[in-house]
């Protein structure tokens, strides 16, 4: 069983503030990493699909990074907002079987 | 384009019991997988099935089975129901086949196994 860390395990922060949260995951064998944004009561949204070490993605004042050699990935909040509240997953994809191992996530409030 | 869809949202049931879930896949999705979120765990998975075969197993016993459809739906069945089978089940649907990319999320089905 591969082992997926993230950290922290939850996180309160003002409106306004920036924020960022890590995942870990094993260095080798690997293909790809995931990011999912979950909000109370719906679905879990993906929010990146990172490939490439180094990859760096953006959507809107949401980012990701990439480091495989080291095996972590850290997802930013610039100018956190309350409907950024959220619990946030990762999910890591060895390059054997088709099978992801998910994070615990890290609960992420936004108090305005 | 409807999302996926899962049912039902809730259901108790009693140790020993039988259960079938259902998911609905996004349009034109061939593949869907299936995890289980027990309180305080990340998703675990149980399986994928692409094109109705099964396409890899996470580490669940054989009471755990599926079956997918050929409109690409899905059950998840499980039989002889253990009280740590209480759980939150999601189904996830892709395009792509084995190296799928981004996966779609049903808001998932509450077992309560009482």
């Amino acid at each position: 069983i591969l082992n997926v860390e993230q950290s922290p395990q939850s996180l309160h922060v003002q409106e306004g503030d920036s924020t960022n949260f890590t995942c870990s995951f094993p260095s080798s064998n690997f293909y790809a990493l995931h990011w999912y944004r979950w909000e109370t009561a719906k679905s879990p949204e993906a929010l990146f699909v990172m490939t490439l070490n180094g990859d760096e993605k953006k959507k809107g004042r949401i980012s990701a990074t990439l480091n495989t050699k080291e095996g972590y990935s850290y997802l930013y909040i610039k100018g956190s907002q309350p409907e950024d509240s959220a619990t946030y997953l990762c999910a890591f994809r060895p390059n054997t079987g088709n099978q992801f191992y998910f994070g615990t996530g890290t609960s992420l409030t936004v108090i305005p | 384009e409807t999302g996926v869809t899962q049912s039902p949202t809730h259901l108790i049931k009693t140790r020993g019991q039988q259960v079938t879930l259902r998911c609905s896949s996004q349009s034109g999705h061939n593949t869907v997988s299936w995890y289980q979120q027990a309180l305080g765990q990340g998703p675990q998975f149980i399986f994928q099935y692409y094109r109705e075969e099964e396409n890899g197993r996470g580490n669940f016993p054989p009471r755990f089975s599926g079956l997918q459809f050929p409109n690409y739906s899905s059950e998840l069945n499980v039989n002889a129901l253990e009280l740590d089978d209480s759980a939150l089940y999601l189904c996830a649907s892709s395009l792509g086949g084995p190296n799928q990319e981004t996966q779609y999320f049903g808001p998932g089905t509450r077992l309560l196994v009482l």
